[in-house]
């Protein structure tokens, strides 16, 4: 059973700094990775989809995969207080077409 | 822009009542899915379904029915609502399957059952 695991559970950056969030899988044969953020009360929009090892930039969010480490990272550029959400990491693999799991999210706060 | 709608966006409902919960999307999209969100867990799936008439079971089916009239809409079904069902409830739609495709998530629907 593929395991998905955030850390740090919560994190708290000044405006401008920047901002590393870490996703966890357990399953080498997973090839498909999404960032989602939700605001307070609202649903979830997906910021960066990657597939393969290496880097993908979508404005100020880059997605860095390492699948050998089983690692995806989330870094975000110049984060602004309206960047303050839940980051949610979302891991499926291509041989099953309906099976995504979620992690538990990374609680991001940032301070003007 | 994709649109999926939830209704309704709160709802109080007493232990052993009939709640039903409402997803309505106008993305055209063949792939629809029921989400549950609880601290300390995550989002689990619960139904999902690919086309009209026809749903599947996700992975915490047990409590919940699924109904999928037409391709835009999608709905919820605690027949019996216990106080563990107490959550926010997500429907989300897709183009193709999760494993090559994004979700679009509606607002959420946050359920009390007292």
């Amino acid at each position: 059973q593929q395991k998905v695991q955030q850390s740090p559970e919560s994190l708290t950056v000044s405006e401008g700094a920047m901002a590393s969030l870490n996703c966890t899988f357990s399953d080498r044969s997973s090839d498909n990775f999404r960032w989602y953020r939700q605001h307070s009360g609202k649903g979830l929009e997906v910021l960066v989809s990657i597939f393969s090892d290496g880097e993908k930039e979508e404005g100020s969010f880059t997605a860095h995969l390492n699948r050998a480490s089983l690692h995806v990272f989330l870094h975000i550029r110049e984060p602004q207080p309206s960047d303050s959400a839940l980051y949610l990491c979302a891991v499926s693999i291509g041989t099953n077409a309906y099976k995504v799991i979620f992690g538990k999210g990374t609680h991001l706060h940032v301070l003007p | 822009e994709a649109a999926v709608t939830q209704s309704p966006r709160s709802k109080v409902a007493v232990t052993g009542g009939k709640v039903t919960l409402s997803c309505h999307q106008t993305n055209n999209h063949d792939y629809m899915y029921w989400y549950r969100q609880d601290t300390g867990h995550g989002l689990r799936l619960i139904h999902y379904s690919y086309v009209a008439d026809s749903t599947e079971k996700g992975d915490i089916p047990d409590g919940y029915k699924a109904s999928r009239p037409s391709q835009e809409n999608f709905s919820l079904i605690l027949e019996l609502a216990s106080l563990s069902q107490t959550a926010v409830y997500f429907c989300a739609s897709s183009a193709g399957t999760v494993s090559n495709e994004r979700l679009f998530f509606g607002h959420g629907t946050k359920l009390s059952v007292l």
